[in-house]
């Protein structure tokens, strides 16, 4: 059974900072991996999606990579601002499994 | 602008009420989904529909139950049997089960007993 992992559950960092989110994943199988924003009270924002033929996507300057042999992906911010803040979660489908496994996410604050 | 919507926003049940949380989604995506997400915890999903009149349980369906009489609507309904409703709900859908495209996800519904 995948079990998703994520670590730190909160991060703190002044605003300009370069800083990466780690995520990891108990089976390697992983069909893709995703990464989600959510702020207070709110759903999710769908970040970047990593296929398991992927090595990395990114969007901006968000980069997430993935490697399905140590079961680690990392979401890196550059340049961080303060509309960063919020809680980042990553999710994995296990091959065979529609099913998104999620990780209970890191809370991510920005200062000024 | 196409999207998901979800409501109502707050709900507030009595005991031995059953509720039913909307979710209406224009993205016409075949795929639709249920989460529960309580304070500190992941998202744990509770039912999940490929098309039309087909859904699946996941991990913590019980006390809970839906329909997908359309394509567009997913209504999740929360039996009386669910002792612990308090959470707040997400709705989601994906073009398809696949896994190639993301989920995209409602604003939720927070959900309380009174």
């Amino acid at each position: 059974k995948q079990e998703v992992t994520q670590i730190p559950a909160a991060l703190s960092v002044p605003e300009g900072e370069n800083l990466v989110l780690n995520c990891s994943f108990t089976d390697s199988a992983i069909y893709n991996l995703q990464w989600f924003r959510q702020d207070p009270g709110k759903g999710l924002t769908s970040l970047l999606l990593i296929q398991s033929s992927q090595r990395e996507q990114t969007s901006g300057r968000l980069n997430a990579s993935l490697d399905k042999s140590s079961g680690r992906s990392t979401l890196y911010i550059a340049a961080s601002q303060p509309g960063d803040s919020a809680t980042y979660l990553c999710a994995g489908t296990q091959g065979g499994s529609e099913k998104l496994v999620f990780g209970k996410g890191t809370k991510l604050t920005v200062n000024p | 602008d196409g999207g998901i919507t979800q409501s109502p926003k707050y709900l507030f049940r009595k005991e031995g009420q059953n509720v039913t949380l909307s979710c209406e989604q224009n993205l016409n995506h075949d795929a639709m989904y249920w989460y529960r997400q309580d304070p500190g915890q992941g998202l744990r999903l509770i039912y999940y529909s490929q098309i039309v009149n087909d859904f699946q349980k996941g991990d913590i369906a019980e006390g809970y139950s839906v329909s997908r009489e359309k394509k567009e609507s997913f209504p999740l309904t929360v039996t009386s049997a669910q002792k612990n409703p308090t959470a707040f709900y997400l709705c989601a859908s994906s073009i398809d089960l696949a896994g190639y495209q993301p989920q995209h996800f409602g604003d939720g519904t927070r959900l309380s007993i009174l």
